[in-house]
């Protein structure tokens, strides 16, 4: 079965400093791997994703996240923290076969601090 | 275009009451995806619906029902309430269904309060 663990329930920030998040998942076969974020009152809104091409994946508002096989691991990063970062990130795996089905972490709350 | 649609974005239900919480996915899309989220945690799959078939079904009880229109639009139908169903029901959409990468698309979720 799928699993994805993330570490550190809540991070806090400075504005301008790195932003790192950490995700390790547990899958039998080759993963898709997901970063969504959510605002308050609202969906998941798609990061980024790994489907198998370069480890090294770019997503939007200057999130990327590196695949490492080895560590089982899925890191989210950005070099710079906004204070409109302030959200909740949920990391997601889901596998090439059968349903369509994410399975998520129980998500990372980061705060920016002035 | 538009993105995922539900409705209703609040609910309150009592127990024992019975719910049908609607999703009209982003237009081309063919496949819906329905998830619960429980305060404080991450999303749990509850069903996924592709070309007007159930393609997969989470941990729920049968109380749990969806279906999925000629037009892609879904329901998602829970019968018997219970305390223990307030929460956030997510439904997401994507291009295809079985063992595809294609990212999902949520919605901003109906919020379905139980007293």
């Amino acid at each position: 079965a799928q699993s994805v663990t993330q570490l550190g329930s809540h991070v806090s920030v400075s504005e301008g400093a790195l932003v790192l998040l950490r995700c390790n998942y547990s899958s039998s076969v080759p993963p898709y791997l997901f970063w969504y974020v959510q605002y308050p009152n609202q969906g998941l809104q798609l990061l980024l994703k790994y489907t198998s091409a370069a480890t090294l994946v770019k997503g939007i508002n200057g999130f990327e996240a590196e695949f490492k096989k080895s560590e089982t691991s899925f890191h989210l990063t950005k070099p710079s923290a906004h204070m409109s970062d302030a959200a909740e990130y949920f990391c997601a795996v889901s596998d090439y076969v059968g349903a369509q089905k994410l399975v998520f972490g129980q998500g990372t709350r980061l705060t920016i601090n002035p | 275009d538009a993105g995922v649609t539900q409705s209703p974005t609040h609910l309150i239900k009592t127990r024992g009451q019975q719910v049908t919480l609607r999703c009209s996915p982003i237009s081309g899309h063919k496949s819906v995806s329905w998830y619960q989220q429980v305060l404080g945690q991450g999303p749990q799959f509850i069903f996924q619906y592709y070309e007007k078939e159930e393609r997969g079904r989470g941990n729920f009880p049968d109380r749990f029902s969806a279906r999925q229109f000629p037009n892609y639009s879904s329901e998602l139908n829970v019968n018997a309430l219970l305390l223990g169903d307030s929460a956030l029901y997510l439904c997401a959409s994507s291009l295809a269904g079985l063992g595809s990468n294609q990212p999902q698309h949520f919605g901003d979720g109906t919020r379905l309060s139980i007293l």
